[in-house]
């Protein structure tokens, strides 16, 4: 079956560092995503891992493992306006190559001053 | 900067009615995409065009459901008739590929209440 797992909730503080967890079990795999939502608004796109390691990108970083099946997004010097919901979505991998996302139900990241 | 546009932003209806939604992509992108997300969870794909072809439909309530993107330009959504579980974020995305690096881009999205 298809199963992705995040923490549904996690609250850190301004200036903080923050590590968000997502771990997949997926009929095939065909690269690992993070959006960001903010309440009310589309998801935006943050990241993007197909290969083992870390890639970074300013304050957010994207770790990947095949062999685990995790992921996590790492947020630095958090601010105010991070507080959002933090998708993981995983591209099915397909004779077809649909490219279908599957998602978590996203966690939602509370920052405090 | 491109963005995918999508009519109305709110809606309300009643159980049993028609209601439509529509999706305009990023201009060049083959391959759209409308998801539904109820509220606290993740979205979930309901049916994906590679130009004006259905891919996948297989998430998509067919009795009640139907969408099409004749032109393989924009794309309606339409639901009859309307129940009341069917409130949720209906949201479309764009892609320029289905491989590689390409991510979706999303539109706003249409919060449809029915009541």
């Amino acid at each position: 079956g298809q199963n992705i797992d995040q923490p549904t909730e996690m609250t850190a503080t301004e200036g903080a560092i923050v590590q968000i967890n997502c771990t997949y079990q997926t009929s095939g795999f065909n690269g690992l995503f993070w959006y960001q939502q903010h309440a009310g608004e589309a998801p935006t796109f943050l990241s993007y891992n197909v290969l083992d390691g870390l890639e970074e990108k300013g304050r957010f970083s994207s770790f990947l493992s095949r062999s685990k099946g995790y992921s996590y997004l790492l947020l630095k010097e958090l601010q105010m306006k991070d507080s959002a919901s933090y998708l993981c979505a995983v591209r099915e991998g397909d004779s077809s190559n649909t490219g279908k996302l599957i998602f978590g139900q996203g966690t939602t990241l509370q920052v405090k001053p | 900067e491109a963005e995918v546009a999508q009519s109305p932003r709110y809606k309300i209806t009643e159980k049993s009615q028609a209601v439509a939604f529509w999706c305009d992509p990023i201009s060049g992108h083959a391959t759209l995409y409308w998801y539904r997300q109820i509220l606290g969870q993740g979205p979930e794909l309901l049916v994906q065009f590679q130009d004006e072809s259905v891919v996948d439909d297989s998430q998509l309530p067919k009795d009640r459901f139907s969408a099409e993107r004749l032109k393989g330009v924009d794309s309606t959504l339409k639901i009859q008739p309307a129940e009341l579980g069917d409130s949720a974020m209906y949201l479309c995305a764009s892609s320029l590929s289905t491989k590689g690096t390409y991510e979706q881009y999303f539109g706003p999205g249409t919060r449809l209440t029915v009541t």
